[in-house]
């Protein structure tokens, strides 16, 4: 799987949008954009992932830049709760035969949510 | 969205005995479900990936003998820890790939193991 590349920390207002950064410069055709977080001593919860297009769900929206060697993972209307460790991982998907495939995490964003 | 549950959530055990951790997918079926394990402050590391039916596979420097793994159903899967020594202790965190989706992983709230 291609390397990605996460600012260490981020600070964000409660309220404002939080745009986490993601380089991942080598990533291959047939690898997703997937992102997850992990709050404090829990499972990581995913949120979303995209090819190439923009992808928006409930959650989040994410910008693939048009190269795919980048992206941004924006959370519209920060909370206290989305304080968390934000992982940008590159894997295949189904449609590219990555069934068997296990995640390999960085060491992601830490987000702190200020009131 | 899909659950996935792990039991215990927490366990202590005496160095040298074993412990087992289980891992559930609730609402869908998983043909593949992997095991990660995370020490403090450190990022998850993928362990080993089950597979329903067949043996595991694991990741480059993690014992198969002391790590054994059982996929007997798709929607459980069994890590035990044998023989366990201090250096074990650790977060155990499992996934389950959905079949029916587009194999997004979906996480258990995680096993904090405390070898004593």
């Amino acid at each position: 799987d291609a390397k990605t590349t996460q600012p260490p920390s981020m600070d964000c207002a409660e309220g404002r949008a939080a745009n986490l950064p993601c380089n991942h410069s080598t990533i291959s055709g047939n690898e997703y954009v997937y992102w997850y977080r992990q709050i404090h001593s829990q499972g990581p919860q995913y949120i979303i992932h995209g090819l190439k297009n923009n992808e928006t769900n409930e959650m989040a929206s994410l910008i693939i830049t048009e190269d795919r060697k980048s992206s941004t993972l924006i959370l519209p209307h920060a909370t206290l709760r989305d304080t968390a460790v934000y992982y940008c991982i590159v894997s295949r998907s189904k449609y590219s035969g990555g069934g068997a495939d296990g995640l390999t995490f960085g060491k992601g964003t830490h987000l702190i949510i200020q009131p | 969205g899909a659950v996935v549950s792990q039991h215990p959530s927490w366990v202590i055990c005496k160095s040298g005995t074993s412990v087992k951790i289980e891992c559930r997918s609730l609402d869908f079926q998983a043909t593949t479900m992997f095991w990660y394990r995370q020490f403090p402050k450190q990022s998850l590391m993928l362990m080993a990936t089950s597979n329903e039916g067949s043996k595991a596979t694991y990741e480059q420097g993690v014992e198969k003998d002391k790590f054994l793994i059982n996929h007997a159903s798709l929607t459980l899967s069994t890590l035990t820890v044998t023989s366990a020594h201090p250096e074990d202790s650790s977060f155990y965190i499992c996934s389950a790939r959905d079949l029916q989706g587009n194999y997004e992983q979906y996480f258990g709230p995680g096993t904090r193991l405390t070898v004593t």
